[in-house]
């Protein structure tokens, strides 16, 4: 049971480029969330999801996209990476919206130069 | 969702008991205090909550006061591993997310 998997770990991209963020869970949770932490900062949160098929934005949802085609798996699109974006990014997972703790990824680190 | 106060930082000796503050004095009926911590940028874990109960697990122990304007998390053998930013969220049920603040930097000393 791996939890909240997420990859890259790190990653360096140039202004304009694109990349996606993964994010899986076998822990066969329906709500799924993405977070971001800049420096010194709490975590926002950026998109959300209830379940396949099923998205939401979050605080801070602008230049970011995302899908959920299966339950395990919530990846986050990035189309044109800005400097503002430099960021530590979290994915978690809950098995209900109600009182139930939310289960962290070990994060990717995003610096766009 | 309810303000939240927490010291910006504490120390504790290793092997004492660690007694974290948080107040929230505008939490509402349906909010449940949640604790998480963040071990030195690593995703946030998760370590105990209650609405009204004091609550315990094998990482901590929740007291929440009879007004539930404040409560404390209390690590009772705290080890150098449990140097970290301790986070207070009051959360309703129903809600999507969690919301952070500071937090308070607990660093234990050996």
């Amino acid at each position: 049971n791996a939890g909240v998997t997420q990859t890259p770990k790190f990653r360096i991209l140039k202004i304009g480029q694109s990349m996606t963020l993964q994010c899986t869970q076998d822990m066969n949770h329906n709500y799924m969330y993405w977070y971001r932490q800049d420096p010194g900062m709490g975590l926002k949160l950026i998109y959300y999801s209830v379940g396949a098929g099923i998205t939401d934005k979050g605080e801070v949802p602008n230049g970011y996209n995302v899908s959920r085609s299966t339950t395990e798996d919530f990846p986050l699109r990035l189309e044109l990476a800005a400097p503002s974006q430099t960021s530590v990014y979290f994915c978690a997972s809950t098995i209900t919206g109600g009182n139930q703790p939310q289960h962290f990824g070990d994060g990717t680190r995003l610096s766009i130069l | 969702d309810a303000k939240t106060t927490q010291p910006p930082s504490m120390d504790c000796a290793e092997g004492r008991a660690a007694n974290l503050p948080c107040n929230h004095s505008t939490i509402s009926g349906n909010e449940y205090v949640y604790w998480y911590r963040q071990i030195h940028s690593q995703g946030p874990q998760y370590i105990i909550h209650g609405l009204k109960n004091n609550e315990t697990n094998e990482m901590a122990s929740l007291i929440i006061t009879e007004d539930r304007k404040s409560s404390t998390l209390i690590l009772p053998h705290a080890t150098l591993r449990d140097t970290a930013v301790y986070y207070c969220i009051p959360r309703p049920g129903s809600a999507r997310q969690l919301t952070f603040g500071s937090g308070t930097q607990l660093t234990v000393l050996p």
